[in-house]
């Protein structure tokens, strides 16, 4: 157990429609990265959110986007959603930021019918 | 962002020593070098994390050259449960001062035969 917690675990959903994840990092962590991963894809870098502040960005899509609240919690919507989006969406925590070893969440399965 | 190549695949048997290589040849000057390792259907898992020289844990070591622009994850003694995708990550700490930079490589599909 990572410590990082995400819910939902699973997500099944329509083309077009908005879902929002969450994720709760690591008691004392103040960095929040998202991650989506699909079997054509690997493992891809969204976003990531330092203490409240969008520190560093990936391959994000407008459609998708993310906060982290004041007690470091952080949400990750994705709206008008298409088949593609269907993946696992990884949630990992470090104390700071960048190189820090990170501790990811069992992850989120959506699946876009 | 130091882009990182990995091999997409490799296979070894049970009892040998696995190296894996990752390049990284725009890597900046604060950036470490980290090794994930990850099962399907799970997080990945962090294995070491290096800046140069040699690093040794109890599951791994990791070796970085002098110009640190390449990395070798060593896994000795490999087993059957060491079956799972190897991703080498660079990326700088952030301190709050600097924005972090990370980027994951596609990864290495390790698998160990008996």
């Amino acid at each position: 157990d990572s410590g990082v917690t995400q819910t939902p675990k699973h997500l099944i959903t329509a083309t077009g429609q908005r879902v929002t994840l969450r994720c709760s990092p690591r008691s004392g962590d103040l960095s929040v990265y998202w991650y989506q991963q699909s079997l054509d894809q690997g493992l891809q870098f969204l976003i990531q959110y330092y203490n409240g502040e969008e520190r560093a960005k990936g391959n994000i899509l407008e459609r998708f986007s993310a906060q982290q609240f004041p007690d470091l919690h952080s949400e990750l919507n994705l709206s008008s959603l298409e088949l593609g989006d269907s993946a696992l969406y990884f949630c990992a925590s470090s104390p700071l930021g960048g190189g820090d070893e990170q501790f990811f969440g069992p992850g989120t399965r959506l699946t876009v019918l | 962002l130091a882009k990182t190549t990995q091999p997409i695949s490799m296979d070894s048997y049970e009892g040998q020593e696995v190296n894996i290589t990752c390049s990284h040849n725009n890597i900046a000057t604060n950036d470490y070098i980290t090794w994930y390792q990850q099962f399907p259907s799970q997080g990945p898992r962090f294995i070491i994390q290096g800046y140069k020289t040699k690093v040794t844990n109890e599951v791994a070591s990791l070796f970085i050259p002098a110009d640190r622009k390449s990395s070798t994850l060593s896994l000795p003694r490999v087993s059957l449960s060491d079956t799972a995708v190897y991703y080498c990550l660079v990326g700088e700490p952030d301190r709050g001062s600097t924005l972090g930079r990370l980027y994951f490589g596609r990864g290495t599909q390790l698998t160990v035969w008996p």
